[in-house]
């Protein structure tokens, strides 16, 4: 079955731009949404269908994908950007979402 | 505004029935699936399933097909998540989710979450 793969963690110091990667087979056909979750909280999707951000998401998210590789960058992280980041993908196999098991950012 | 409201936090105990809900509002309710998504303490993002609103077709994810029912009742907006018999392995958050669009197939509107707590 399609698997999806991330780092459990990352740390980075405020200001500074952080790269969260989600890694998977023939990445670059797939359609890739990232979210974050805070503490005690839903998700929120920050980016859909590789690279588009929702309306009222900062700038600062930006998405990208190539052929095994999806990447989240936060440029200018804040402080209010520590949670957990989890990459998505459509399982075309079973017809359902499917998660990666999302990366703890931390700022330092 | 889309919002996706949610029954509250329930404890059960192992071999107890349960049935948590979803009510959809701000949106055609009939016009875009409902999905759940389950979070066990600390850890990931599970999915589920889905029902099509419209027509209440369900499809489930094979790790949690037979373990669960998903149904809605379109007269009054609300899509539930049930189970015949709770174990302690089902203590976890659930959220029921949005599509973005009618033909997206990916969450864009969660609900809260609802802590199901069940005690062996």
């Amino acid at each position: 079955s399609y698997v999806l793969t991330q780092s459990p963690s990352v740390s980075v110091a405020p200001g500074q731009t952080v790269k969260i990667t989600c890694t998977g087979n023939n990445f670059g056909k797939k359609a890739v949404n990232w979210y974050l979750q805070k503490p005690g909280q839903a998700p929120v999707l920050v980016v859909y269908d590789d690279s588009v951000r929702p309306s009222g998401i900062a700038e600062r998210f930006s998405g990208s994908n190539s052929a095994d590789t999806a990447t989240l960058s936060i440029s200018s992280v804040e402080a209010v950007d520590e949670a957990d980041y989890f990459c998505q993908v459509w399982d075309a196999e079973n017809e359902h979402p499917l998660f990666g098991g999302g990366t703890k950012l931390t700022v330092l | 505004e889309v919002q996706l409201v949610q029954s509250g936090a329930e404890v059960k105990k192992s071999g107890e029935s349960l049935k948590i809900s979803c009510k959809g509002s701000g949106y055609e309710f009939t016009s875009y699936w409902i999905g759940w998504v389950r979070q066990k303490p600390g850890k990931g993002l599970e999915w589920i399933g889905l029902i099509y609103t419209g027509d209440s077709d369900t499809k489930y994810s094979p790790a949690f097909q037979g373990q669960v029912t998903i149904s809605a009742d379109k007269s009054i907006d609300i899509a539930y998540l049930q189970w015949g018999s709770l174990t302690a392995s089902d203590t976890a958050t659930y959220y029921c989710v949005r599509p973005l669009s009618r033909w997206g197939n990916f969450p864009a509107y969660w609900g809260r979450g609802s802590l199901v707590i069940v005690s062996s």
